[in-house]
């Protein structure tokens, strides 16, 4: 099974909104509402960030939101500031029962 | 404070073996699946392997299967993965992550700092 599709980049002005996307298929980000979304700065370990697609945990920004259309699931980040520039992992639940990730996406705040 | 430490890593030979285990604090071990994962320098996470809070299932990618086995010891609030026959492609810092639910293959809500593992001659 292939990992899910990301952007290998993607940037913004501080304030602005940026939206990465994650594409899969129909065994994966398309059948199940079992998106998760992680945040890395370097050298550090993964931060969890959304889960179920749209879910925050407690005390991550609602400047974060996630949502999914068909088998590509989006990560939206509002009102970007400094802080925000990391890579960003999306990963889904698989109708092998596995869990797949995407290859990363950095993000740069200009 | 919940937290996850991992121990373990280092360097070994093609064909060696390494077991990492991953110490467990701050919450009740034996109510939630956990997870590794692993990175390769400058790549993205890849999913190793998850095991459910009694142990009674226990998944792996395909690329580990046969070579990696994983299990925990809940009397010890501690996850291991025995990992064999290495090979390069193998390098990887290696996470353990709590599943957000008592279900294998779940989100991933806590992880730890990671062990590396570099497998070279």
């Amino acid at each position: 099974q292939s990992a899910l599709t990301q952007p290998a980049s993607v940037s913004g002005s501080p304030g602005q909104s940026i939206t990465i996307s994650c594409t899969g298929t129909s065994s994966d980000v398309g059948g199940y509402n079992y998106v998760s979304w992680y945040q890395q700065h370097p050298g550090k370990a993964p931060k969890f960030m959304i889960y179920d697609v749209s879910h925050r945990p407690s005390g991550v920004s609602n400047r974060f939101s996630g949502s999914k259309s068909g088998n590509t699931a989006s990560l939206t980040i509002s009102g970007l500031q400094a802080e925000d520039e990391a890579d960003y992992h999306c990963s889904s639940y698989t109708s092998n029962n596995n869990v797949i990730f995407g290859g990363g996406t950095k993000v740069t705040v200009l | 404070e919940v937290q996850l430490v991992e121990s373990g890593g280092g360097l070994v030979k093609p064909g060696g073996s390494l077991r990492l285990s991953c110490a467990a604090s701050g919450f009740t071990f034996r109510s939630y699946s956990m997870n590794w994962v692993r990175q390769a320098p400058g790549k993205g996470l890849e999913w190793v392997s998850s095991i459910s809070s009694s142990s009674s299932d226990i998944y792996y990618a395909d690329s580990v299967k046969g070579r990696f086995a994983i299990s925990r010891d809940n009397t010890k609030n501690s996850l291991y993965l025995q990992v064999n026959s290495l090979r390069a492609e193998d390098t990887a810092v290696y996470y353990c992550a709590r599943g957000l639910r008592g279900v294998p293959n779940d989100a991933f809500d806590i992880w730890g700092q990671g062990t590396m593992v570099t497998v070279s001659s």
